[in-house]
């Protein structure tokens, strides 16, 4: 019973540098999000899914772009990393509110 | 859309004082309401969270939170600090949508004194 997990732990990119964060949860639950927290801001939303094939914007999307392909899996994909996308970035899942939201261990990127 | 204020992005209390960490939500609807707590270099962690029912509500490690929808608040509080309380703490509220995001405060840091 894994909950959520995320890949990398740690990762450092170049400018212009294109990668993609993984995140899966084997816990079949409906809804996933994906975070950026960055210090004194609290944690932001970045994108979301309320199930296979279906993804919607959250407060802060630019600069990413995700897919949702499986009820498991939701990857994040930055596109010309820049370095305002340095932040650590967390997943995260939930099959409703009642039962909580389960995170993963986030991933510390650093864009240079 | 639902909003989260936490007021004091540092608390610093002594080794078995009281911790109140204070948190208010705007919400049109009974929102749901959740703490974290998040350690160095850690993820979060659940601590608590208000769904429904009895609007007092324990959590891990002996803290506690009130839903005061009078007050629009649900501070976290408990009664004798730790050294190993220590970290970062999180209100959050939950969308009454079909999204079900979660909107979160800017987080709290406590410090605790020896």
């Amino acid at each position: 019973n894994a909950g959520v997990t995320q890949t990398p732990k740690f990762r450092i990119l170049k400018i212009g540098q294109s990668m993609t964060l993984q995140c899966t949860q084997d816990m079949n639950h409906n809804y996933m999000y994906w975070y950026r927290q960055d210090p004194g801001m609290g944690l932001k939303l970045i994108y979301y899914s309320v199930g296979a094939g279906i993804t919607d914007k959250g407060e802060v999307p630019n600069g990413y772009n995700v897919s949702r392909s499986t009820t498991e899996d939701f990857p994040l994909r930055l596109e010309l990393a820049a370095p305002s996308q340095t932040s650590v970035y967390f997943c995260a899942s939930t099959s409703g509110p009642t039962y909580g939201y389960t995170f993963g261990s986030g991933t510390r990127l650093t864009v240079v | 859309a639902q909003s989260v204020t936490q007021l004091g992005s540092h608390v610093s209390v002594s080794e078995g004082a009281l911790v109140l960490l204070r948190c208010n939500y705007s919400s049109s609807v009974p929102p749901y309401l959740f703490w974290y707590v998040q350690y160095p270099n850690q993820g979060l962690q659940l601590l608590l969270k208000y769904t429904t029912g009895a609007t007092l509500v324990k959590g891990i490690n002996g803290f506690e939170a009130e839903f005061k929808k009078s007050e629009t608040s649900f501070h976290l509080t408990k009664p004798s600090a730790h050294m190993s309380d220590a970290a970062e703490y999180f209100c959050a509220v939950s969308e009454m949508d079909s999204s079900y995001k979660l909107i979160f405060g800017s987080g709290t840091r406590l410090l605790v004194r020896p």
